[in-house]
């Protein structure tokens, strides 16, 4: 059973670099039919698609926070990552990891989400 | 991008019936089949309800299902029982690489 894994600080200042990594488990992510998402989740609001990232390191952004994000793939830990740069307390939210293996249908697995909260 | 349009909340009485609808545009769900469903319950993870407009992945019961006309998607969930009562967000792919989420609806079983 795939098992996906959130880690990273809970606590992040203002214009400093939001770091997570997702820890995959039960499965290789190097498999070049998996997509790996990142979804977050502001306190009592909804979800927004953050960006999708492949084995080979290709990525795609949500326009809105492309500019500040960069997303990557470590095939050797089993694991892919997010840096979000100059974050404000807009970006406080939970952040999920996520499985898609259907290239852009939808997202199988999610791991349990972290808290990362915005503030000095 | 905008989000796609979800009402804020829908409710129903034990074994009624109850539709949430998704509303999109023609380069969202109007052109696109990869369009889904999620449950969360308070707390926890989205779990994966419905998937491609009307399919169901493994283990969720045939009381859920999907469909779409034109930009409007819609998620019905029959015979509603008490662990039935969670967020729902529709999602749909929007042109090329990219994934739109709902504003997600809140159901009461009543």
């Amino acid at each position: 059973q795939l098992q996906l894994q959130e880690s990273g600080p809970g606590l992040v200042k203002p214009s400093e670099t939001l770091s997570l990594i997702c820890t995959v488990s039960g499965g290789s992510i190097s498999y070049s039919g998996y997509y790996w998402g990142w979804i977050r989740q502001p306190p009592g609001k909804g979800l927004e698609w953050i960006g999708t990232v492949r084995y080979s390191g290709s990525t795609y952004y949500n326009p809105s926070l492309k500019s500040r994000l960069t997303m990557s793939v470590d095939t050797s830990k089993n694991q892919f990552s997010l840096r979000l740069s100059s974050v404000t307390a807009a970006d406080t939210a939970v952040y999920y990891c996520a499985l898609d293996s259907s290239s852009w249908s939808h997202f199988d697995y999610w791991g349990q989400g972290t808290l990362v909260t915005v503030s000095s | 991008q905008s989000a796609l349009t979800q009402p804020p909340s829908a409710s129903g009485s034990p074994g009624q019936s109850v539709t949430i609808s998704c509303t999109g545009t023609s380069s969202d769900i109007g052109n696109c089949n990869y369009v889904s469903w999620y449950q969360q319950h308070p707390g926890k993870a989205p779990k994966l309800m419905i998937y491609e407009v009307f399919k169901r992945p493994s283990g969720v019961p045939d009381r859920f299902s999907g469909s779409k006309s034109g930009n409007t998607a819609s998620l019905t969930v029959s015979g509603l029982q008490a662990e039935d009562e969670a967020d729902y967000y529709c999602s749909s792919c929007a042109g090329t690489n990219n994934v739109l989420f709902g504003g997600g609806t809140k159901l009461t079983v009543l």
